[in-house]
């Protein structure tokens, strides 16, 4: 059974740092594109970031590209997000997804870990 | 980026009713395979999203068979044969043939 169990969020203040964690097992996290999504309170789906496998390439959203960065630790079946300079625009649950970027039909979510921005 | 247009934004459906989602692309999402990069993604309250239909048409593992897509190029359809209680929630078109995937708006599907 593929389970994905994030954490790190909390409470922070304007301009300061978290790092988000995501925890994989029940599938092949080596060979799994993974991505940070998120979603505002009462509000749509924002795709944040992605870790593709075929080329080991990442890519962000504008609205976060220079701010965080996606990264993965294989050897401990983790997925990371780090985030930097939060405004209170980044307040969200966010989930950690598997699937896309080549792998399709099998589009896994956590549960979520919320973030807020705020002073 | 491709935008994605839902409508109806929200939904009130008789259980044992049929209910239709209609989800439009800003550009096409054939691909040269021929699959249309568009998935169906129902959000139950309290819950995170969950893939209900892949490729635009394939259901995804563990999905009941009332639930089926349709459409190609910019047009999609996702329709459930008869609504039960346990379909309500928000559902989402998602386009995944480029970076970066969109969302639509979102569906607020309702028991009448």
């Amino acid at each position: 059974e593929v389970q994905l169990l994030e954490s790190g969020g909390g409470l922070v203040e304007p301009g300061g740092s978290l790092r988000l964690s995501c925890a994989a097992s029940g599938f092949t996290f080596s060979s799994s594109a993974m991505n940070w999504i998120r979603q505002a309170p009462g509000k749509g789906l924002e795709w944040v970031a992605a870790s593709s496998v075929r080329d080991s390439t990442t890519f962000y959203a504008d609205s976060v590209r220079g701010r965080f960065t996606i990264s993965r630790d294989n050897s401990k079946n983790t997925l990371y997000l780090q985030m930097n300079s939060l405004r209170a625009e980044d307040t969200a649950l966010y989930y950690c997804v598997k699937g896309w970027y080549g792998d399709y039909g099998s589009v896994y979510w956590g549960q979520g870990t919320l973030v807020t921005v705020s002073s | 980026d491709f935008v994605m247009t839902q409508s109806p934004l929200s939904l009130s459906v008789t259980p044992g009713e049929p209910a239709s989602i209609s989800c439009r692309s800003s550009q096409s999402l054939l691909h040269r395979t021929g699959n249309n990069y568009l998935e169906w993604y129902l959000q139950k309250p309290g819950q995170s999203p969950q893939l209900l239909i892949y490729f635009a048409s394939n259901r995804a593992s563990g999905v009941p068979d009332r639930f089926s897509g349709s459409g190609s190029g910019t047009d999609f359809t996702l329709k459930i044969s008869r609504m039960e209680a346990e379909d309500v929630g928000v559902y989402y078109c998602t386009q995944v043939l480029q970076s970066p995937p969109t969302f639509g708006q979102g569906t607020k599907v309702e028991i009448k």
